[in-house]
């Protein structure tokens, strides 16, 4: 199955400024998700990475505060933009493996002061 | 739209017992349906799905679609089983997961 690195593993960043978390594959996906775990809360999606096309964002998320690169099949970077501190939380990619499995990278714990 | 429900946040049993972790699924279609597993300081790994009915590290879950369940079921539970257990639902080619809020399983000794 395929395995993602993603870093950094951890960050604290002060408010207002951005942050990009990546995802490398060692192999070629079509398709590549981004989700936000917030403390005590179950993953969430924020938007599917396409390559070659615009990513599609889930209701609530929007490209502006998260944008997305797919710039080839084998990685992708989230953007969390103008941080506050409601966007610290554990953000994760993931891709689908086979025909019914998905794999996660090991995530990233944000926490904005 | 499609909901994962999970009603249990917590759930304690002592080794030897059996465990019984509930999930109940809202979609209007065909699920495929996962658990996920995440031990204390790890990454969030596939334990099952119901498409191919195995048994892993000793846990089963059958999909019940009358009753639009697919709980999670081990006989006798280690304490090495305790870890966030996440049930979640895959919907058509989208290929997405919606997750359950999680079970936090602790196995007591």
């Amino acid at each position: 199955s395929a395995v993602i690195s993603q870093k950094p593993s951890r960050d604290i960043c002060q408010r207002g400024t951005s942050l990009t978390i990546q995802c490398q594959v060692d192999s070629q996906v079509t398709m590549m998700f981004w989700y936000r775990q917030q403390p005590g809360q179950s993953l969430t999606l924020i938007a599917t990475a396409n390559q070659g096309s615009e990513a599609t964002y889930e209701s609530g998320f929007v490209i502006d505060k998260f944008p997305i690169s797919r710039p080839n099949l084998t990685f992708s970077t989230l953007t969390v933009s103008n941080m506050s501190p409601e966007d610290s939380s554990i953000y994760l990619c993931s891709v689908p493996v086979g025909k019914y499995g998905y794999t996660f990278g090991s995530g990233t714990r944000l926490t904005v002061v | 739209a499609q909901r994962v429900t999970q009603p249990e946040k917590l759930l304690s049993v002592f080794k030897g017992a059996p465990v019984e972790l509930k999930c109940n699924y809202s979609y209007s279609g065909s699920p495929e349906l996962f658990w996920y597993v995440q031990y204390s300081r790890q990454r969030l790994q596939l334990l099952l799905r119901h498409i191919s009915r195995e048994s892993i590290k000793g846990f089963t879950a059958d999909l019940n679609k009358g009753e639009t369940s697919f709980h999670l079921k081990k006989p006798f539970a280690q304490e090495e089983d305790s870890a966030m257990y996440y049930c979640a639902l895959s919907s058509g080619s989208a290929r997405q997961l919606t997750f359950g809020s999680g079970t936090q399983l602790t196995v007591l000794p």
